[in-house]
């Protein structure tokens, strides 16, 4: 099964960017979504977007339309979320986690999470 | 967008109880619904997939049922380490998530 993990921690001012990602290890890359969901403190989870690798195809939530790119290096496995113009509420954990390509579509494994504080 | 509303958002527990866990979506996702457990400082674990299916190395005290918008997460007897927040997530369209159900002990 395939292993996410996740770069380090993050502290950005508002209206910059952030880029973070997430290296897939062991099994079959290309048979995987990768979906990016985020957490604030305290709160729910919030689905932002995904990439198909193998496609190079991404597609994103409307909320996140203007403001978020997923892209993905074939050659180390890795999938990076740049988020811009940034907010105090964009202060959350962000997950990576993989969808399988064909049949059902839930998020398994998970990445363990990188935190983005945005703060002046 | 599909709308995932849990009921309830807290439940104090005991060890032993039997839990259940509803989710209801604003229209039908047929059973394109999964369940995640989640503790504080880790990742979201998949539970359930496909509103019945036990992902490979949960434990059978836990079960999935519904269909269409109703959908039930149990617990057939509640362990120490099952003190989490639970949530529903709807696969039908772009994924959204359930507000969560978080277990206490009582």
């Amino acid at each position: 099964q395939v292993h996410l993990v996740q770069s380090g921690a993050a502290v950005r001012q508002p209206g910059s960017s952030v880029k973070v990602s997430c290296k897939a290890s062991g099994g079959t890359f290309t048979s995987y979504g990768i979906s990016w969901v985020r957490q604030a403190p305290g709160q729910g989870l919030e689905w932002m977007g995904r990439i198909i690798p193998r496609l190079d195809m991404a597609t994103y939530a409307q909320k996140f339309l203007d403001r978020v790119t997923i892209t993905v290096d074939k050659s180390t496995s890795t999938v990076f979320m740049d988020l811009r113009s940034l907010r105090f509420e964009d202060t959350a954990v962000y997950y990576c986690a993989a969808v399988p390509v064909a049949g059902s579509r839930f998020f398994d494994p998970w990445g363990q999470g990188t935190l983005v504080t945005v703060f002046s | 967008d599909i709308q995932m509303t849990q009921s309830p958002s807290f439940l104090s527990t005991s060890v032993g109880d039997r839990v259940t866990i509803t989710c209801r979506a604003s229209r039908s996702i047929i059973t394109s619904l999964n369940w995640y457990q989640q503790k504080p400082g880790q990742a979201p674990k998949l539970l359930i997939y496909t509103a019945s299916n036990l992902q490979s190395g949960v434990p059978s005290r836990f079960s999935g049922s519904g269909s269409g918008t109703e959908f039930t997460l149990t617990i057939s007897s509640l362990q120490p380490e099952d003190f989490a927040t639970y949530y529903c997530q709807q696969s039908y369209s772009d994924p959204t998530f359930g507000q969560g159900t978080r277990l206490d002990i009582k």
